[in-house]
């Protein structure tokens, strides 16, 4: 079975740093690009970052560049994204996703609150 | 950034509406635009990818079309279960969704 789940996530105070995992399963993750999603409590959906598949491209949206680190682990077949300089507007369930046509998934999400 | 916004950003409508979605980029994103799906609870689930070929499974009353900057989302007959929110997203330039559209029954 395809998985995705994450883990990580948890209460921060503003300025703080956090790093979370996903732990993928059922399907050849060193083949595939993936992404962070992130969704505020009632709100749309927000790219957040995505990396290559060999963990050498990595790119971010503004509102996070320079302040949340992606990488891969493809020997463990995990997924990271290290957050720090936290605010208050990055609370959210963060999704690692694998958006393929025809094989998206999604993990089920970790809620990160960032509060003092 | 490209920029993605959408219209209606709430939508009443009746079982067997015709329902049209709009989404607009800053910038052209040269046809590489999905639409997801998404209800409360639950992950997105991608329904029209490249503006208008329809993800394997999901039904044909949704389609896609558009070019540039301007692309629609429609449900030809509106059912029951298609009560949820919609979202556009570009992948022309990293990747970026809209701020979705919530369809609900009048």
């Amino acid at each position: 079975e395809v998985q995705l789940v994450e883990s990580g996530g948890g209460l921060v105070q503003p300025g703080g740093s956090l790093r979370l995992s996903c732990a993928a399963s059922g399907f050849h993750f060193n083949t595939y690009w993936m992404h962070w999603v992130r969704q505020a409590p009632g709100k749309g959906l927000v790219w957040v970052s995505r990396i290559s598949s060999d963990g050498t491209t990595t790119g971010y949206a503004d509102s996070v560049k320079g302040r949340f680190t992606i990488s891969r682990d493809n020997a463990e077949n995990t997924l990271y994204l290290q957050m720090s300089s936290l605010r208050a507007d990055d609370t959210a369930v963060y999704y690692c996703a694998r958006l393929v046509v025809g094989a998206t998934t999604w993990g089920q999400g970790a809620l990160v609150t960032v509060s003092s | 950034d490209i920029q993605m916004t959408q219209s209606p950003s709430f939508l009443s409508a009746s079982v067997g509406d015709r329902v049209t979605i709009t989404c607009q980029a800053s910038q052209d994103v040269s046809y590489y635009l999905n639409w997801y799906q998404q209800k409360p609870g639950k992950a997105p689930k991608l329904l029209i990818y490249d503006t208008s070929n329809l993800e394997t499974g999901v039904p044909s009353r949704f389609s896609g079309d558009g070019s540039g900057t301007n692309y629609t989302f429609t449900i030809t007959s509106l059912q029951p279960e298609d009560i949820a929110t919609y979202y556009c997203q570009q992948y022309q330039i990293l990747l970026s969704f809209g701020p979705g559209t919530t369809v609900d029954l009048k």
